[in-house]
């Protein structure tokens, strides 16, 4: 079965420090594996994908993530937080071929302090 | 502002009760869902709908009954719930739900309580 882990619960960075929130998988076949944010009382926006191609993946408002096969990590960085980046992130994975079914990870709470 | 509206955004309501919830898009999408976010838990897709045929049902109690009249329009029906079902209910919808990996677009939530 697939699966996805976010092993922080919470995350602290100061603004203008770069920030890392993990994501490692765990599929079978090819990896489809995304980034959503959820900000407070809103449902969750889509940030990036990785379906194949680059190992770095460009998403909106300035994130990134890096595929990395080896390690089966998904990870999702930002060069410089903003304090209005501080929200919910939630990494998941397509639940097998032929479906847009997601497993989401539990979220990591990122705290961007001033 | 969302392409994908939920109403109500807060809701109530006594375990005999029965109510509806309401989600509607406006993206020309034709994959709609219904998640159930609970503290600490990850999302639990409860329901999909591709043109208008459920295609997923994860083993959601009974007193759950969704309706997808058209592909614009989802509802969660509601009765005789149970405090545990006291959550966060996410609707999304999506062009496709055939693998292509569309992002969901998702709505702002109902939160729902069981008293």
């Amino acid at each position: 079965a697939q699966s996805v882990a976010q092993p922080e619960d919470q995350v602290n960075v100061a603004e203008g420090n770069p920030l890392t929130v993990k994501c490692t998988y765990s599929v079978s076949g090819n990896p489809y594996l995304f980034w959503y944010v959820q900000y407070p009382n809103r449902g969750l926006q889509f940030l990036l994908k990785y379906i194949t191609g680059d190992n770095l993946v460009k998403g909106s408002y300035g994130f990134e993530a890096e595929f990395n096969k080896s390690q089966t990590s998904f990870h999702l960085k930002k060069p410089s937080a903003l304090v209005s980046d501080s929200a919910l992130y939630f990494c998941a994975v397509r639940d097998g071929e032929g479906t847009d079914k997601l497993i989401f990870g539990t979220g990591t709470r990122l705290q961007v302090f001033p | 502002e969302t392409g994908v509206t939920q109403t109500p955004r807060h809701l109530v309501m006594g375990m005999t009760n029965k109510k509806s919830l309401k989600c509607e898009q406006h993206l020309g999408h034709n994959a709609m869902y219904w998640y159930k976010q609970s503290a600490k838990k990850p999302l639990e897709l409860m329901f999909v709908y591709s043109l208008e045929e459920r295609v997923e049902n994860n083993s959601v109690p009974s007193r759950f009954s969704p309706e997808c009249p058209n592909s614009s329009h989802l509802f969660l029906h509601l009765h005789t719930l149970q405090p545990e079902d006291s959550a966060l209910y996410l609707c999304a919808s999506s062009q496709d739900a055939g693998g292509a990996a569309a992002p969901l677009h998702f709505g702002n939530g109902t939160r729902l309580t069981v008293t």
